[in-house]
């Protein structure tokens, strides 16, 4: 998983504030995908982006989360009035695109008080 | 018909045994099947992965076994090791997309 950056590692939020995070994925790769994780359960698929264009959304909720990768910059996964539910792991991975193989970073743990 | 059930949920193994997990897909779709590995506090990261034209894939201590017709693959450990102490997680998708599927996950303790 060398090479895709997440900040940040570990947030904090109470309850209605809004979290960001970020990802970069490797140089050379312009599409990412966005994870979550909850407590002990598996990888989720959230969203798959490329520069400037959201390719397949079907995994986010339909409510206060939103997803962006800018020309320039990371890609950022907000999500907005935050619930203890989103409290999670939230993974950002890179490849895929003709191979499958999706290369993870070391996530971003939100807790949500 | 996107699930991919994954078990046992959890596995204790002594140092040099065999771990053995399984998983199921549903979707004949699926023609990408990789495992991950997964550290306490650390990203997923791909340890093996296979494709349906072959039934068994060989990459060290680590085996998969493929069976296209009942739709099952497994990850074998061979000589495990204390270091390979971690949570194990299949995976299923179309190749030409990142979008996973993931199995619940196995968490295995290997004792010395």
């Amino acid at each position: 998983n060398a090479g895709v950056m997440q900040n940040p590692r570990h947030l904090v939020r109470r309850r209605g504030q809004e979290a960001r995070l970020r990802c970069s994925p490797m140089k050379g790769h312009s599409h990412v995908y966005w994870y979550r994780q909850l407590p002990e359960e598996g990888l989720k698929f959230m969203v798959y982006l490329q520069k400037e264009n959201i390719i397949d959304e079907s995994g986010m909720p339909k409510e206060r989360f939103s997803a962006e990768f800018p020309k320039e910059g990371p890609s950022i996964l907000r999500i907005q009035q935050v619930v203890r539910g989103d409290s999670a792991a939230y993974f950002c991975a890179a490849g895929g695109r003709n191979t499958g193989e999706l290369f993870f970073g070391e996530g971003s743990r939100l807790t949500v008080l | 018909q996107q699930q991919v059930k994954q078990s046992p949920q959890s596995l204790i193994v002594q140092k040099g045994g065999i771990s053995i997990i399984n998983c199921a897909y549903e979707n004949t779709a699926f023609d990408y099947f990789p495992w991950y590995q997964q550290f306490p506090g650390k990203g997923p990261a791909l340890l093996i992965a296979i494709r349906p034209d072959v039934s068994e894939k060989k990459e060290g201590r680590f085996t998969i076994s493929f069976n296209k017709s009942a739709k099952q693959f497994s990850l074998h450990i061979m000589d495990s090791q204390p270091g390979d102490s971690a949570t194990y997680f299949c995976a299923a998708s179309k190749s030409n997309t990142g979008k996973l599927i993931f199995g619940q996950g196995t968490t295995l303790q290997v004792k010395p």
